[in-house]
């Protein structure tokens, strides 16, 4: 089956520009998972879905960045007036509603350079 | 709150050899998950290898083994007969169990591992 995929694949931008990136989980995934990553750098988290409970948006870095997540599927990491300080690859991850294992599945990851 | 910590930022094996990377967790809970994800230069993140935390066994997986030892909170990874194909970043990770509502992991930094032909 499909694995997770995110568009664009790279997004270049200039300062003070919004930008929006994409990702559509593996079907049927509840929980769905947005990371950054800084160029040599682990995974910072940033936001989580979980079915239709609230969000944790706690690893947010501030009010210019904001995720949703429409019909429990597909999701949109939006950043505006961008810095930057956000260049990085972001990485969305999904995973399965039950079960004993939280395994997270990775898309490939969108690099956002701003100019 | 949980930590986890991959003391070891490179490292460097050559081909055919075994090589261990490091990783210790900090936690109060007695049930929890814990995995080995490799991003290749390629940037996708797979799966190496997972452990649950009430199984004694070691997870083995082909080439791939760990050492848990869960009193000491470490969680070691072992990659025998390394390959070309194994030079990537690994990062350790840590889940609650199941049962909790958040799923959220927590991340190591990682080891650069790179393998000499």
């Amino acid at each position: 089956g499909a694995g997770v995929s995110q568009s664009p694949s790279n997004k270049v931008t200039e300062k003070g520009k919004d930008v929006e990136l994409r990702c559509d989980p593996i079907s049927g995934h509840t929980a769905l998972y947005w990371y950054r990553q800084s160029l040599g750098q682990g995974l910072e988290f940033l936001i989580y879905f979980q079915g239709n409970s609230a969000p944790d948006k706690s690893g947010l870095p501030s009010d210019r960045f904001s995720a949703e997540r429409t019909g429990g599927s597909v999701s949109t990491l939006t950043i505006q007036r961008t810095q930057q300080e956000d260049s990085a690859v972001y990485l969305c991850a999904s995973g399965k509603s039950g079960g004993p294992v939280n395994e997270q599945f990775f898309g490939p990851g969108t690099r956002l350079t701003v100019l | 709150a949980q930590t986890v910590t991959q003391s070891q930022p490179e490292m460097s094996v050559q081909e055919a050899e075994t090589v261990t990377l490091s990783c210790t967790y900090d936690t109060s809970e007695n049930n929890y998950y814990l995995f080995w994800y490799k991003q290749p230069p390629s940037r996708q993140m797979i799966l190496v290898i997972r452990q649950e935390a009430y199984k004694q066994q070691n997870a083995t997986e082909n080439r791939f083994s760990v050492n848990f030892q869960k009193a000491a909170k470490s969680f070691s990874l072992k990659i025998s007969d390394s390959q070309l194909g194994d030079t990537a970043m690994y990062f350790c990770a840590f889940g609650r169990d199941w049962a909790g509502n958040n799923r959220k992991l927590i991340w190591g930094l990682g080891t650069s591992l790179a393998v000499n032909p």
